[in-house]
């Protein structure tokens, strides 16, 4: 079985400050994808990383993915109220179909 | 376009007692997954459907939940006799090429 894990999880900042949450596993991942979930909704996709040491932005957020395809972080600058969320990682078991599974998350809370 | 739906978006019952779940995928999307989310974890994997066929069910207990997809669209899933630890959030998601996946809201469910 594929473990994903995610570290903190739990996380509490001041506007304004930078964070980095981190995506972890044993095993080799085809790919990763991070998700945030606001309270009372399902998860939203943010980014797919595909290729070892990529390197995605997406305004103030900056994913990586691990040269070895087994870790992943998600680096936010300048945090904002509206980045509170559960921010999830998510890659496919190993095998043909695409079957996926999901880290436990980090919980942010950004404080104006 | 609109996207997946879910209902209900809350339900309480007692241990014992019968619920079932419906959820509408993006039209199109051939790929149509069930998940179980309890509080303070990532969503987990109960069902995974291509079309009206089953791709995984490995974490679905069986002896007491069931989801169908009839016609490949439209899903139900069903909880028979409900336990105390099946309180959860019921996520649904459907992806047209596999690993992009789009949630509903989710369905809210207290066991008493």
């Amino acid at each position: 079985t594929q473990l994903l894990e995610q570290s903190p999880q739990f996380l509490s900042i001041q506007e304004g400050e930078n964070l980095t949450v981190y995506c972890n596993s044993s095993s080799v991942f085809s790919s990763l994808q991070w998700y945030r979930q606001e309270p009372g909704e399902g998860p939203v996709l943010l980014v797919t990383v595909v290729t070892g040491g990529e390197v995605k932005k997406l305004k103030r957020l900056t994913f990586q993915f691990g040269d070895a395809r087994k870790d992943s972080s998600l680096h936010i600058t300048a945090a904002q109220p509206g980045d509170t969320g559960l921010y999830l990682c998510a890659g496919p078991r190993s095998g043909g179909s695409y079957i996926p599974t999901f880290g436990r998350g980090t919980s942010l809370i950004v404080h104006p | 376009e609109a996207g997946v739906a879910q209902s209900p978006r809350y339900k309480i019952i007692e241990k014992r007692q019968s619920v079932a779940f419906w959820c509408n995928p993006i039209s199109g999307h051939a790929t149509l997954y069930w998940y179980q989310q309890i509080l303070g974890q990532g969503p987990k994997l109960l069902i995974q459907f291509q079309n009206n066929g089953v791709v995984d069910d490995s974490q679905l207990p069986k002896d007491r939940f069931s989801a169908e997809r009839l016609k490949g669209v439209d899903s139900t899933l069903k909880i028979q006799p409900a336990k105390l630890e099946d309180s959860a959030v019921y996520l649904c998601a459907s992806s047209l090429y596999g690993n992009e996946q789009f949630f509903g809201p989710g369905t809210r469910l207290t066991v008493l």
